[in-house]
């Protein structure tokens, strides 16, 4: 079965840097999703984008975050200057265009800012 | 705007029993989505099972079900014989019908399978 693959799985940074995951959704899907989850907390949206550019974002999606889809496969969220609670897992998600089809999960980016 | 709640932040299970989890959503949407996504140790999104709002029937996916009530905008999820490795957090989630659909979750509870 299709997934949605996300790298690395763990990132580890220093408070200030920037940092990007990486995401490769599932190739016929054609929207896509950002999500967040703080330890112990809920799974947050962020960020969602169809027809290269952002569909819907939500207040956590400030202007230290961007996204991108720099080729036909990859789907990127960076962070331009972390802080530490920036520090969660983040999750990458994509849909297929036709009727309500459920979103599809990739495994997750660990994000620990130092 | 759509909220999910969760109210039992932890629930525990004999093997082989079953488990009801509950969901409450608020909603002013006529047609939406409901799903169960279980998120084990390893962190995975893992989608359980999945309900149409506009469908009265109740889904079914093997052990998993839901008993799905739009009038009192609930939607509980029933685990039949339980197994060590259903141990994880679920979470309810809603998405609407349209649009670029997000997923707005629940703060999820922790089910504990022991022997």
């Amino acid at each position: 079965e299709p997934e949605v693959t996300q790298t690395p799985s763990h990132q580890v940074t220093q408070m200030g840097q920037e940092v990007i995951l990486r995401c490769v959704p599932i190739s016929n899907h054609l929207y896509f999703y950002w999500y967040r989850q703080i330890l112990g907390q809920k799974v947050e949206f962020l960020v969602s984008f169809y027809n290269n550019e952002i569909s819907e974002k939500s207040e956590i999606f400030d202007d230290q975050f961007s996204v991108e889809r720099p080729d036909g496969s990859n789907f990127t969220l960076k962070i331009r200057s972390t802080k530490l609670e920036d520090s969660a897992m983040y999750f990458c998600a994509s849909r297929d265009i036709l009727g309500n089809q459920p979103q599809h999960f990739g495994d997750g980016t660990r994000l620990s800012i130092l | 705007a759509q909220t999910v709640t969760q109210s039992q932040p932890e629930m525990s299970v004999q093997e082989a029993e079953t488990v009801t989890l509950s969901c409450t959503y608020d909603t002013s949407e006529n047609n939406y989505y409901l799903f169960w996504y279980k998120q084990p140790p390893s962190r995975q999104m893992i989608l359980v099972i999945r309900q149409e709002a506009y469908k009265q029937q109740n889904a079914t996916e093997n052990r998993f079900s839901v008993n799905f009530q739009k009038a009192a905008k609930s939607f509980s999820l029933k685990i039949s014989d339980s197994q060590l490795g259903d141990t994880a957090m679920y979470f309810c989630a809603f998405m609407t019908e349209g649009g670029f659909q997000k997923l707005v979750f629940g703060t999820g509870t922790r089910l504990l399978v022991s022997p």
